[in-house]
């Protein structure tokens, strides 16, 4: 089966702590993209990566840390500088020939304790 | 700020009417416009993506994109009680390359 994947589900992380939450893809996509989403509100871009070994700031990048070593892999980090890290991280990317049309991947919601 | 701006709601449709949900934005060059389906506590997933004026049809859902106006919309024709969930509009602004803004979403409840 073609598809995004993210890991793990559900995340708690204590204060003080950074975690990594995992994107995998095997549809062969160019650009991959980190958004945050807290309750009530909408989509916010973090980082993204058009072509591997490349990403860019998205909106709100300040403690969070990404890498593309792979065309496939997109994980990121959410550091201990991030404040408010208690959110729903969706990652999703878009194929060649699909113009801008980005699919998601099912989500990790991490918890601060 | 490019903006993308949707009614929150609660939207209330009885089952199989047409539910209307509508999306305004702010950047008058946006060319690429997508509508998803949120449901509760899962990931979302695409209806339609609509790039020009006029009207795009698919099943029960149908988008429309009005350039002029700034506005898009998504009609949901025979509701049903499995069409409750959020909608999110999204549109690629100018110079952004591929990124995409999303509206906060609609919340849809279609009642029995």
């Amino acid at each position: 089966d073609g598809g995004i994947t993210q890991s793990p589900k559900y995340l708690f992380r204590k204060e003080g702590q950074n975690v990594t939450l995992s994107c995998e893809q095997n549809l062969n996509h160019d650009a991959m993209y980190w958004y945050r989403q807290d309750p009530g509100q909408g989509l916010r871009l973090i980082y993204y990566s058009q072509i591997v070994n490349d990403f860019q700031k998205g909106d709100i990048a300040e403690g969070y840390s990404v890498s593309r070593e792979k065309k496939e892999s997109f994980p990121l980090t959410v550091t201990s500088a991030q404040k408010n890290p208690t959110a729903f991280y969706l990652c999703a990317s878009t194929g060649q020939g699909e113009a801008d049309t980005q699919y998601f991947g099912p989500g990790t919601r991490l918890t601060v304790l | 700020q490019k903006e993308v701006e949707q009614n929150s709601g609660p939207l209330s449709v009885p089952e199989g009417a047409i539910a209307s949900l509508n999306c305004t934005y702010s950047d008058r060059g946006s060319q690429s416009f997508f509508w998803y389906r949120q449901y509760s506590g899962k990931s979302p997933e695409l209806i339609m993506s609509i790039y020009s004026n006029g009207d795009k049809e698919d099943g029960r859902f149908t988008a429309q994109l009005n350039k002029a106006s700034q506005y898009v919309s998504l009609l949901i024709r025979d509701s049903q009680p499995s069409d409750s969930a959020t909608y999110l509009c999204a549109a690629r602004p100018t110079g952004g390359g591929n990124k995409l803004t999303f509206g906060t979403g609609t919340q849809l409840k279609v009642e029995l």
